[in-house]
């Protein structure tokens, strides 16, 4: 696709639930960001992946929250056990590491998770 | 560590004004990025613009410009002839050089304009 596409674009679940949001990358980008926006908290950094070297995952709030990257591409971000407090815009973004734009992130349009 | 402030959550302009949207950072580092982001209702961010730390040129793209000040640490964003489709909330936001490549953001600045 032309664009960093996620998936689903809304999810509501059950405290205590598991989720799985999922991120497909622009074709040919090696970096994948992970991002949450809420309304106490702004916009943070979750977790970065770069090709096949082991990912940032310094802003991960919890160890309920884990994310993978498969085959270099697509990635899901999961959260065991949701809280309430996990209720955000989850934002996706990769971007080239060689090149012209090396270092802009394009976004995706976002996972909106809602948590009851 | 990082930080970026957005002093103004809210702004208004009238339609083919122009308007200024404040932001300032801190950090000790000399290589860095700078950028603006927009999010309109639809949730995806958009680049605007972008500015590379190294180069005393202030950055433009067509009605966006940036007033870049890196002794004050201060990159402000300048939209001239505002357009009914620039309604969205902005982000300034930061990165390193080298190293650590994610985004610092700032709290954005919702911007209203005025038919």
């Amino acid at each position: 696709g032309a664009g960093v596409s996620q998936s689903p674009s809304n999810k509501v679940t059950e405290k205590g639930k598991d989720v799985e949001l999922r991120c497909d990358p622009i074709s040919g980008h090696t970096a994948l960001y992970w991002y949450r926006q809420s309304l106490g908290q702004g916009l943070e950094f979750l977790i970065y992946f770069q090709g096949n070297s082991a990912p940032d995952k310094s802003g991960l709030p919890s160890d309920r929250f884990s994310a993978e990257r498969t085959g270099g591409s697509v990635s899901t971000l999961t959260i065991q056990r949701t809280q309430q407090e996990d209720s955000a815009v989850y934002l996706c973004a990769s971007s080239l590491r060689t090149g012209a734009n090396q270092e802009t992130q394009y976004f995706g349009p976002g996972t909106r998770l809602l948590v009851l | 560590a990082q930080t970026v402030t957005q002093s103004q959550p809210e702004m208004s302009v009238q339609e083919a004004e122009t308007v200024t949207l404040s932001c300032t950072y801190d950090t000790s580092e000399s290589d860095y990025y700078l950028f603006w982001y927009k999010q309109p209702p639809s949730r995806q961010m958009i680049l605007v613009i972008r500015q590379e730390a190294y180069k005393q040129q202030n950055a433009t793209e067509n009605r966006f410009s940036v007033n870049f000040q890196k002794a004050a640490k201060s990159f402000s964003l300048k939209i001239s002839d505002s357009q009914l489709g620039d309604a969205a909330m902005y982000f300034c936001a930061y990165r390193l050089y080298f190293g650590n490549e994610k985004l610092t953001f700032g709290t954005g600045t919702r911007l209203t304009i005025i038919p």
